[in-house]
């Protein structure tokens, strides 16, 4: 089986600071996704990273993918109350199934 | 554009009731289909998933069964609903190796 490993799981910042979430396995994945979740509604698919070293951006957001495939990061510049939200890894590996991590739910206060 | 729906949005039941919820997908022909079962706040657990008409994988063995009649069609149910079969239940549509799109879920009390 292969987990994903999300870090932190809690996070409480103030509007404009600077953040990063954690997403970590011992596997290779094809290709990680992340997502962001409201209360009350399913996940939104943000960005997919396929080649390990790979950076993508999306406006504020910084999304990487390790240079092995086993590990991403998210980071957040300036963040704006409406961040806030569950944020959620996934990686496509083995059997050809998503495997979703277990979630960091970052609050930012204005 | 495709759409994705889910109902209903909440239900509550009390133990022992049986169970339908339904996933219906719009825009899209022969996509891949799964049922989520997700703790408050926290990581989805795969439930069923289906890759056709009639086929459907269990990743997790408990009381509840899903079945797929229509290509865009795709059910949860149960015959006696547990206490611990509450939670929030999504689906999601995808095509193998893209982004998966979720619907809106169904929150499920069982009192």
């Amino acid at each position: 089986t292969q987990l994903l490993e999300q870090s932190p799981q809690f996070l409480s910042i103030q509007e404009g600071e600077n953040l990063t979430v954690y997403c970590n396995s011992s596997s290779v994945f094809s290709s990680l996704q992340w997502y962001r979740q409201e209360p009350g509604e399913g996940p939104v698919l943000l960005v997919t990273v396929v080649t390990g070293g790979e950076v993508k951006k999306l406006k504020r957001l910084t999304f990487q993918f390790g240079d092995a495939r086993k590990d991403s990061s998210l980071h957040i510049t300036a963040a704006q109350p409406g961040d806030t939200g569950l944020y959620l890894c996934a990686g496509w590996g083995a059997g050809n199934m998503l495997t979703f991590g277990g979630g960091t739910r970052l609050m930012v206060k204005p | 554009s495709q759409t994705i729906h889910q109902w209903p949005a909440t239900l509550v039941q009390p133990v022992g009731s049986p169970l339908s919820l339904e996933c219906t997908v719009e825009g899209t022909s022969n996509p891949n289909l799964y049922w989520y079962r997700q703790a408050a706040g926290r990581g989805l657990q795969l439930l069923f998933y289906s890759v056709g008409i009639g086929q459907i994988s269990s990743e997790v063995p408990q009381n509840l069964s899903a079945s797929r009649p229509q290509d865009r069609q795709f059910i949860l149910s149960s015959k006696k609903l547990l206490l611990s079969d509450s939670g929030f239940y999504l689906c999601a549509w995808e095509h193998t190796g893209e982004g998966q799109y979720f619907g809106p879920g169904t929150r499920l009390t069982v009192t």
